[in-house]
Formats: C-alpha cells, sequence, structure tokens
C-alpha cells in the first residue's frame, strides 16, 4: 500500500517568502508528527496532531511556523517570512496513534532558502 | 530539554564485522527504538524496546533496552554492504526524540 507522502520533494525559495509544505499519512493513521532535519543532525520534533488537533506543537520554533490538519488526514507545514536558517529536510511521519504504534516516515521537503 | 547522546558519530569497519553502538538520555523512556536512515529517504525503524532489561532480535541485529530505562545498544553482526546508513536511537512518550545518529561506513 502507499506509504507517507511529501510534497514538494525538493522547495527553493527566497528569504522571506511564504511556503507550504504538504503531507499525505497512510491511509487510517490518526497520529501525524512533523519534524525537521538539518544537515549531519536527527530529526528535530516540530509538532503532532492526534486527529484534527495538533497534542503537542511545543518543537515549533517560534510564530512563523505553523501547521494544520483540518480533517485529520492531509497536513500542511506553513513557514511564513522564510529565513535562511529554516533551510532543512522536513519529515512527515504517520502512526495509528495507539500506544507503541510505530511511525512510518515520509521521504521528506527538502527547503532551500536562498 | 530531553537529549539524547549516541556514539560514536561514525564508525569505518571492515565488511564482516560485528558493530556495536549506543545511546544514553538525560531521562526515562518508556519505548526505545532503533531507526535506520538511507541518503534522500526517512528513517525506518529496525527495532522497538519496550520493558527495561529487555532484549529484541531482528535477523542479524540485536538491542537492549537498558534497566535503568536510559540507555540502549544496537549490534549488528557480520556487517554486509547494505548496512552502510545512519543509525538513530530514539526515546519515545507521547512523541519521539531521536538521537543525532551513528553514521556507518564499510571499508572496501
Amino acid at each position: 500500500g502507499a506509504g507517507v507522502s511529501q510534497t514538494p520533494s525538493n522547495k527553493v525559495t527566497e528569504k522571506g517568502k511564504y511556503v507550504e509544505l504538504r503531507c499525505d499519512p497512510i491511509s487510517g493513521h490518526t497520529a501525524l508528527y512533523w519534524y525537521r532535519q538539518s544537515l549531519g543532525q536527527g530529526p528535530e520534533f516540530l509538532i503532532y496532531f492526534q486527529g484534527t488537533g495538533a497534542a503537542d506543537d511545543s518543537g515549533l520554533p517560534n510564530d512563523r511556523f505553523f501547521a494544520v490538519r483540518p480533517e485529520g488526514s492531509v497536513s500542511t507545514l506553513k513557514i511564513q517570512r522564510t529565513e535562511r536558517g529554516d533551510s532543512a529536510v522536513y519529515l512527515c511521519a504517520s502512526s495509528l496513534g495507539t500506544a507503541n504504534s510505530p511511525l512510518h516516515f515520509g521521504n521528506g521537503t527538502r527547503l532551500t532558502v536562498t | 530539554g530531553q537529549q539524547l547522546n549516541q556514539s560514536p558519530q561514525s564508525m569505518f569497519i571492515q565488511e564482516g564485522e560485528d558493530v556495536s553502538m549506543n545511546c544514553t538520555s538525560s531521562s526515562i523512556f518508556n519505548t526505545w527504538l532503533w531507526y535506520k536512515q538511507d541518503p534522500g529517504e526517512g528513517p525506518v525503524l529496525l527495532i522497538a524496546l519496550y520493558k527495561a532489561g529487555e532484549l529484541t532480535s531482528n535477523g542479524r541485529l540485536t538491542a537492549q533496552f537498558g534497566i535503568t530505562r536510559k540507555d540502549s545498544f544496537l549490534n549488528i553482526s557480520a556487517s554486509i554492504p547494505s548496512d552502510v546508513g545512519i543509525y538513530f536511537c530514539a526515546g519515545q512518550e507521547d512523541k519521539i526524540i531521536f538521537g543525532k545518529g551513528t553514521r556507518l561506513h564499510i571499508l572496501p
């Protein structure tokens, strides 16, 4: 079956612009996670949804970052006034949302801010 | 905040050698996970550990959940070329916290 799909796979934008990154989770997965991975680092937690609501958004670095999941399926990560330091791979993962259910990751969106 | 320390940062080994890497945490986790990431892809779960002291195998991979719940190790036996990649430990409560990874290189 289809895995977690992230689009676009690559995004280049200019400093100060607004970007949206999309995640299509595995069908039936209620939990959805966003992570950011900088070069040479492990994935860094950003936000976690259970259904439509953000259960934990403690990893969002500042108020330029926002994520939504209006129908409990597809999620969009939105970054306003992008900065060069936002350049990274943004990973999305989904799970069944039950205790110990494993996370399935997409291949990420590589964001480059010039 | 919670931090995971992985060691070594990188390893260079000969094909056929055994590999050992470990992870320590500043806090307790109820679940420890080991992931592998290949270039251009997301991490893939290798082994999940749910009980302190648990020892679990998956083919040539063996991982243990430390008694204190603050550490874990991963062993790979008889390494092969496709083992090359980055291995991440992770601790899970509601969210998953990742270490910085161990980069495994296999010398020709």
